[in-house]
């Protein structure tokens, strides 16, 4: 059971340039999410989805979309990177419901933007 | 607008000493809380909630609303508690906002 799994595990790119960051869960979860933290700032909510074929955004959306075309796979891209789209982006996901607030994380991808 | 403070970015204590890392919130709503820890090369992973009102590897957090607080204690820090430790609120019934973490070092 590999929980949320997120590839790739690390990427630079230069200004411009685009990238697509999978996550992808096999606990048939409802809600997933994806989030970047800097530091000093903590994790902050860049988009989430609650089900299959929705998205929503969260607390700093611009200059990122999402994707969930499949229940158990959540995109997220960055069509032109910038130098502050640098961070460390994790994945999680949740069951809907009574649990739905109990968050299971990947592992996260280090992101530099040269 | 809910905001979730933790006002220490590190603390460090010695094996068998009481630990208390501090939280606290600002909601209009009832509020919702959580403990998350990451250990060093292990992902970000629940603690504890305050509505379960458990204790997990001998930590307990209370919620009290009069102070916005919901601050993490256990008695006696061991060695392996060393980890990041993050607060987190829930918004909107579907999101959750982050502290930005402290720092918890135990020495022997």
């Amino acid at each position: 059971n590999a929980g949320v799994t997120q590839t790739p595990k690390f990427r630079v790119l230069k200004t411009g340039q685009s990238m697509t960051l999978l996550c992808a869960q096999d606990m048939n979860h409802e809600y997933m999410y994806w989030y970047r933290q800097d530091p000093g700032m903590g994790l902050r909510l860049i988009h989430y989805s609650v089900g299959e074929g929705t998205t929503a955004k969260g607390e700093v959306p611009d200059g990122y979309n999402v994707s969930r075309l499949k229940k158990q796979n959540f995109l997220l891209g960055l069509e032109s990177a910038a130098p502050s789209q640098t961070s460390v982006y994790f994945c999680a996901s949740s069951y809907s419901g009574a649990l739905k607030n109990i968050q299971y994380f990947g592992a996260g991808t280090r992101l530099s933007v040269l | 607008a809910q905001r979730v403070t933790q006002p220490e970015k590190l603390l460090s204590v010695f094996k068998g000493a009481p630990v208390e890392l501090k939280c606290n919130y600002s909601y209009s709503g009832s509020p919702e809380l959580f403990w998350y820890v990451q250990y060093s090369r292990q992902r970000l992973q629940l603690l504890l909630r305050h509505i379960s009102r458990e204790s997990i590897k001998g930590f307990t957090a209370d919620l009290n609303k009069g102070e916005t607080s919901f601050h993490l204690k256990k008695p006696f820090a061991q060695e392996e508690d060393s980890a990041m430790y993050y607060c987190a609120l829930l918004y909107n019934t579907d999101k959750l906002i982050f502290g930005t973490g402290t720092r918890l070092q135990v020495f022997p």
